[in-house]
């Protein structure tokens, strides 16, 4: 079974360009999570959502950011404008009905903002 | 609200050495206890979990138990192989919510 798949794996971009990563959950999870991670910051949950509903998106750093799933097999998370501190590694994660704290994470997206 | 501390890196050992990464927490209620680990260039891994106070999550050679009375979770394996070097991190559960550590990176040599 493929695990989280996430694209695309790096984006170099300009400061002030709309980004646009995303991520297909494993098939039959029911929840899913955007996490970014700095050396400066450590491991941050930014979202996450419960059969394609957002559940808490307090860690979301500001409205540059935003997140959708409009279905149980895909979620975007889309910075516009796009800033140099957003410069970190974004990673989606799911997990089963069976254990929603088990959390199967993607590959992770490097995102260098210039 | 909840927390997780882990013991600062970096950790280096040598080969067949003793590991223990310390962990403890703060957390209201009863949450879960995992141990994820981050290879070079990947995302995290469940490593274990361990899910009500006093049990023992093992895999791989590693362990860890949840100790309520010490609100800790340290991760120990017997003997560590360089295949071993990556990144651990603590994270903790509830309320819908996970908490991870700032990771300890571990590097074995041969």
């Amino acid at each position: 079974d493929a695990g989280v798949i996430q694209s695309p794996r790096h984006e170099v971009t300009e400061m002030g360009q709309e980004v646009t990563l995303r991520c297909k959950p494993i098939s039959g999870h029911d929840y899913l999570f955007w996490y970014r991670q700095t050396m400066m910051r450590g491991l941050e949950l930014l979202i996450y959502f419960n059969n394609n509903v957002p559940i808490d998106d307090s860690g979301m750093p500001e409205d540059r950011f935003s997140a959708k799933m409009p279905n149980a097999s895909f979620s975007t998370l889309k910075i516009q404008p796009s800033e140099p501190r957003d410069s970190a590694v974004y990673f989606c994660a799911s997990s089963p009905p069976r254990d929603r704290y088990e959390q199967y994470f993607g590959p992770g997206t490097r995102l260098t903002v210039t | 609200g909840n927390s997780v501390t882990q013991m600062e890196g970096p950790v280096t050992l040598s080969e067949e050495a003793f590991l223990t990464i310390n962990c403890t927490y703060t957390a209201t209620g009863y949450p879960s206890l995992f141990w994820y680990v981050q290879y070079p260039g990947e995302g995290l891994q469940l490593l274990l979990k361990a899910t009500k106070a006093d049990d023992k999550g093992s895999n791989k050679g590693f362990e860890a138990t949840y100790r309520k009375e010490t609100t800790s979770f340290h991760l120990e394996k017997g003997s560590v192989q360089v295949s071993d070097s990556a990144v651990y991190f603590c994270a903790l559960s509830n309320a819908g919510k996970s908490t991870f550590g700032d990771g300890t990176t571990l590097t074995v040599k041969p």
